[in-house]
């Protein structure tokens, strides 16, 4: 499977609290994309990640990529009760048609008040 | 940004009906989708790549006489669902990339079929 992993499966948290997930890919990218899914509903993009970039911020969140390590991280920080929800990386991979995405296996992220 | 609109949100059909959605790409012209299907508490899985004017690329083990899919204009997919049975009941949910500099790709809101 070309499916990345990500780690952990599951997160809980409490409010105020930064939330770190991890993911792992597998071959060379064009650039790595973070998105949030609440329950049932549709994908909100996060960020994107270019792969000549190593560290992007985008208010409370923050991701960085390790290209030679295959690996990429997203940090929330201050986390609140709205941000439960679950969260995917996503690659572009080199080589495959732009805007193909190949998705990790997600974390679940759990945030109580 | 760009808006990709999918429709419908929700159907529930009956086994061995057919069941039709739709992926439009409102302000822009997309010569490619992309079809993903989620199951419950699961990831995205790329189901097919729509090329339009031309055939779908399929990926391994998606079956191309099930999912038939049709990308019949630069701003129109469509995904039809033959002779669903219960297990076919997912999550649905189709990409179009925009190239402003770097290819992004944006969704729809997705369409959760349910067959009983």
């Amino acid at each position: 499977s070309q499916q990345g992993e990500e780690d952990p499966q599951a997160l809980s948290i409490q409010e105020g609290e930064n939330a770190t997930m991890n993911c792992s890919y597998k071959t060379s990218i064009n650039n790595l994309q973070w998105y949030r899914q609440n329950s049932g509903r549709g994908l909100v993009h996060l960020i994107l990640i270019r792969s000549n970039e190593r560290e992007k911020h985008s208010g409370r969140l923050r991701v960085t990529l390790d290209t030679s390590k295959k690996s990429s991280s997203l940090l929330i920080t201050a986390s609140r009760a709205a941000d439960t929800a679950s969260y995917f990386c996503a690659t572009d991979a080199m080589g495959n048609q732009g805007g193909k995405l190949i998705f990790g296996q997600g974390t679940e992220l759990s945030v109580k008040p | 940004g760009a808006v990709v609109s999918q429709h419908p949100s929700r159907v529930i059909c009956k086994s061995g009906t057919s069941v039709k959605i739709e992926c439009r790409s409102l302000d822009f012209q997309a010569t490619t989708m992309f079809w993903y299907r989620q199951f419950p508490k699961q990831s995205l899985m790329l189901m097919a790549t729509s090329n339009e004017g031309s055939k779908a690329t399929y990926e391994q083990g998606v079956e191309k006489d099930k999912f038939l899919i049709n990308h019949a204009s630069l701003t129109l997919s469509t995904l039809t669902v033959t002779s669903a049975h219960p297990e076919d009941s997912s999550f649905y949910i189709c990409s179009a990339p925009y190239l402003q500099g770097i290819t992004e790709a944006f969704f729809g809101q997705g369409t959760r079929l349910t067959v009983v």
